[in-house]
């Protein structure tokens, strides 16, 4: 079963602009994480933030997490052709292995 | 540092033949990873080793699908028979402990015809 749920689940913007994808979820858990996947570089790790953390920057990019409201944003900056790829959050439940959302595809075109 | 390594990257098979996927870890990580990923879904885990032993393998077609974890490092995830459903990426992943950050190989793209 699939715990996160990106939105939107596609995304096209100009070189430059910022990207915003969101991530929601059901239970309780000890991390977040986002990944990106492009066809050259396969599926990497981008950033993780913990529940006890709001906010969590890297480079261009900013991950938000309100466990609230079982949601987490993250913010990619002054895109790039480069950042092209699809972006998937995925949770850490509290004694459970990573469960993966079905992904934004994000399209940065110059 | 060297990455995850996996083999072979590309598989094409008939239905019902069996097929063997091999991984490499990350030198020094405990725990290893099996995703199914079907196209245009997120990676699905099938089975998480720490060490040599089974943490988690509730998504695991026992029927049809093995994986083992020799002397805790490799690990090979075999499908016998196949099915046209079994077609997808197949990642393997690694971690220095359970719920950390994920290293992952490149993949085998499987397709059952």
């Amino acid at each position: 079963s699939q715990q996160g749920e990106e939105d939107p689940q596609a995304l096209s913007i100009q070189e430059g602009e910022n990207a915003t994808m969101n991530c929601s979820y059901k239970t309780s858990i000890n991390n977040l994480q986002w990944y990106r996947q492009n066809s050259g570089r396969g599926l990497v790790h981008l950033i993780l933030i913990r529940s006890n953390e709001r906010e969590k920057h890297s480079g261009r990019l900013r991950v938000t997490l309100d466990t609230s409201k079982k949601s987490s944003s993250l913010l990619i900056t002054a895109s790039r052709a480069a950042d092209t790829a699809s972006y998937f959050c995925a949770t850490d439940a509290k004694g459970t292995a990573l469960i993966f959302g079905k992904g934004t595809t994000l399209s940065v075109s110059s | 540092e060297a990455g995850v390594a996996q083999s072979p990257r590309y598989k094409i098979i008939e239905k019902r033949q069996s097929v063997a996927f091999w991984c490499n870890p990350i030198s020094g990580h405990a725990t290893l990873y099996w995703y199914q990923q079907i196209l245009g879904q997120g990676p699905k885990l099938l089975i998480q080793f720490q060490n040599n032993g089974v943490v988690d393998d509730s998504q695991l077609p026992k029927d049809r699908f093995s994986a083992e974890r020799l002397k805790g490092v490799d690990s090979t995830l075999k499908i016998q028979p196949a099915k046209l459903e079994d077609s997808a990426v197949y990642l393997c992943a690694s971690s220095r402990s359970t719920g950390g950050e994920q290293y992952f190989g490149p993949g085998t793209r499987l397709t059952v015809t």
